[in-house]
Parts: C-alpha cells; sequence; structure tokens
C-alpha cells in the first residue's frame, strides 16, 4: 500500500523559511515523479511543483518560482520542499503527491498534508 | 498557463440523482484531463484519468467524457458517499492547473 507522510508544517513569520518532508513507502520510490501540492484552507487545489524520478528535472509555479526548491533523496525514500521568503498567501495545507509516471502529470496517490502557516 | 473552468461551483442533488459537471480548458488539452474527488478533511482522490479512463477501484457510476477543450464528469446514479468536491486538472503542459472546484450537496 503506497504511503506518503508530510512533516514541517508550522506556524512561521512572513520572510522565513520552512522546510516540509515527504515520507514515501509501499513502492519504489525513485521509479515516479513526485509533486507538492497545496491548498488553502476552505479553497482549492494549487500545483506547486514537480521533480521527476531522478531528480534531474523539476519545475515550479510561477507564484514560488525562485522561493521554493524541491528535492528528493531517493535513498531515503523522501521528498523535500524548502520554503523561503514565505508570504501570508503562501499560507495553505500542502500535499506531496506520487505520479503514476516518471516524469508526469497525474497524482495518483496523497499524503494526508501538513498545514503551514505565514503569520506574524 | 492554461486556465480551467469548472461548472457549475456547486449543486444541490439527491441519492439516485444524475449529476454532470463540465470542465473548459482555454485551449485544446487533447484528452490530458483528470478528475479528483476531496471529501472534508480528506486528501483528493484520482478519479478518472486521460478525460475517460476509469481509476481501479472507482465505481463504474463515474465516467468523464470529451476531448479538446470540453470536457465532463458524470455520475450516473448519486450515491450517499459520492457528496463531496470535484477538480478537474490538465495534464497537457506545466504549470499543472486545476479547475475551481465543484462541490455536490445534499438538496
Amino acid at each position: 500500500e503506497v504511503q506518503l507522510v508530510e512533516s514541517g508544517g508550522v506556524v512561521v513569520q512572513p520572510g522565513g523559511s520552512l522546510r516540509l518532508s515527504c515520507a514515501a513507502s509501499g513502492f519504489t520510490f525513485d521509479d515516479y515523479a513526485m509533486h507538492w501540492v497545496r491548498q488553502p484552507p476552505g479553497k482549492g487545489l494549487e500545483w506547486v511543483c514537480l521533480i521527476n524520478w531522478n531528480g534531474d528535472n523539476t519545475e515550479y509555479a510561477d507564484s514560488v518560482k525562485g522561493r521554493f526548491t524541491i528535492s528528493r533523496d531517493n535513498s531515503k525514500n523522501s521528498l523535500y520542499l524548502q520554503m523561503s521568503s514565505l508570504r501570508p498567501e503562501d499560507t495553505a495545507f500542502y500535499y506531496c503527491a506520487k505520479d503514476t509516471y516518471p516524469a508526469g502529470d497525474l497524482f495518483d496517490s496523497w499524503g494526508q498534508g501538513t498545514l503551514v502557516t505565514v503569520s506574524s | 498557463d492554461i486556465q480551467m473552468t469548472q461548472s457549475p461551483s456547486s449543486l444541490s442533488a439527491s441519492v439516485g440523482d444524475r449529476v454532470t459537471i463540465t470542465c473548459r480548458a482555454s485551449q485544446s488539452i487533447t484528452t490530458y484531463l483528470n478528475w479528483y474527488q476531496q471529501k472534508p478533511g480528506e486528501a483528493p482522490k484520482v478519479l478518472i484519468s486521460d478525460a475517460s479512463s476509469l481509476q481501479s477501484g472507482v465505481p463504474s457510476r463515474f465516467s468523464g467524457s470529451g476531448s479538446g477543450t470540453d470536457f465532463t464528469l458524470t455520475i450516473s446514479i448519486l450515491q450517499p458517499e459520492d457528496f463531496a468536491t470535484y477538480y478537474c486538472q490538465q495534464g497537457y503542459s506545466t504549470p499543472l492547473t486545476f479547475g475551481g472546484g465543484t462541490k455536490v450537496e445534499t438538496k
């Protein structure tokens, strides 16, 4: 059974930094692309970024480009999101999601989410 | 960026009803269209990929159709567990984008 467990969500001040982690199990982690998707409380879904199976290709939403960095450690079956220059509009539940493909576009499994609150 | 527009944003329906949700892309995405269901307090779950391919374990009352710019998600006979919010998502090009969601509520 695929399991994705996010951690690292906290309350942080505007301008601050934070690293989210996602621990993966139940599948061959380095066969698949991975994504971060976020959802402000009570609002819709926004794709944040993706990383391909081996980490040599990453892509970002314009809203986070230059501030967020996605990475993975296939030896640890882990996905990360380094967030900097945080803004109040970054407040959201952050989900890690597994793709169906090595470099893809379909979120076939999701974690339970971790809440990041950017507030002074 | 490709904009995804869902309609309606909400609807009221009864168990047993046929429900149709539409999703329109701002440009052709061929069939790179996926549908997700999200219940309160839960992560989204994929229902349909590539416009019309039912994911494993998803009941056959769910179906998807369309290509190009116009797509439809249909629930043939609404069940109590289907009250939720539904999102479409295009996978044609990055940035990957979602529709605004359709909340299916009980009438």
